[in-house]
């Protein structure tokens, strides 16, 4: 069966400090990825997708960055976080050809200082 | 754009009740519609997804109904329990170009009292 690992699942960082979260799957190849947030009255928001190793979208401007290393891991990165970037993060991926049930992680909670 | 829009924001029932939650949607193109249920501080797991061509899905004592052409959903719950107590999120799944992308509605906040 898949499953989806993403870690950490709290982290309390200070402005301008590098941020890295890490999400993988397992159980499945060649899925769609997503990295989606979650603030405080706004609803989930999709933030990147990738269909592929190094294929990546950006869904809104913004002061962080995604990548794909490995078919199923999935990394969200930031060279230096603002308070505007807490928030909760939620990995989620689609079997191909993309149109299947969509499973989340378990989350992050970034809280920026 | 799509817009979901997901009613009531909160309901409070007694344990027993059946009751009905509401998803709106702007865009009727979408090609699934998908459930999903939060506990605080979690992640969202998922409840029903039906595809385009679908009218409904069950699964226990879930109901979801789909009527593409007037972009609503509803979701069903009979016989509610405290363990039902939850966020439930409606999502609107993109097709074509768009990768499988969800829109979310903004969620209905559950509490079932014993």
């Amino acid at each position: 069966s898949q499953t989806i690992h993403q870690w950490p699942a709290t982290l309390v960082q200070p402005v301008g400090s590098p941020l890295s979260l890490e999400c993988t799957v397992e159980g499945t190849s060649n899925p769609n990825l997503y990295w989606y947030r979650q603030a405080a009255g706004r609803g989930l928001q999709l933030l990147f997708y990738s269909v592929g190793i190094g294929q990546i979208s950006s869904e809104v401007p913004q002061n962080l960055s995604a990548s794909r290393p490995q078919d199923r891991q999935f990394i969200l990165s930031s060279k230096k976080l603002l308070l505007s970037d807490s928030g909760f993060y939620l990995c989620a991926w689609r079997g191909p050809p993309g149109y299947a049930e969509a499973f989340f992680g378990q989350g992050t909670r970034l809280t920026v200082v | 754009k799509q817009e979901v829009t997901q009613i009531p924001a909160a309901l409070s029932v007694p344990e027993g009740e059946n009751l009905v939650l509401n998803c709106s949607f702007t865009d009727s193109a979408i090609y699934n519609l998908q459930w999903f249920r939060q506990d605080p501080g979690k992640g969202l797991t998922s409840l029903l997804l039906i595809q385009s061509s679908q009218r409904e899905q069950t699964s226990g004592r879930l109901n979801a109904s789909l009527d593409k052409s007037s972009g609503r959903s509803t979701l069903y719950i009979a016989a509610s329990q405290p363990g039902d107590s939850a966020t439930y999120l409606c999502a609107v799944g993109a097709g074509g170009t768009s990768y499988g992308k969800l829109t979310f509605g903004q969620g209905t906040i559950l509490t079932v009292h014993p």
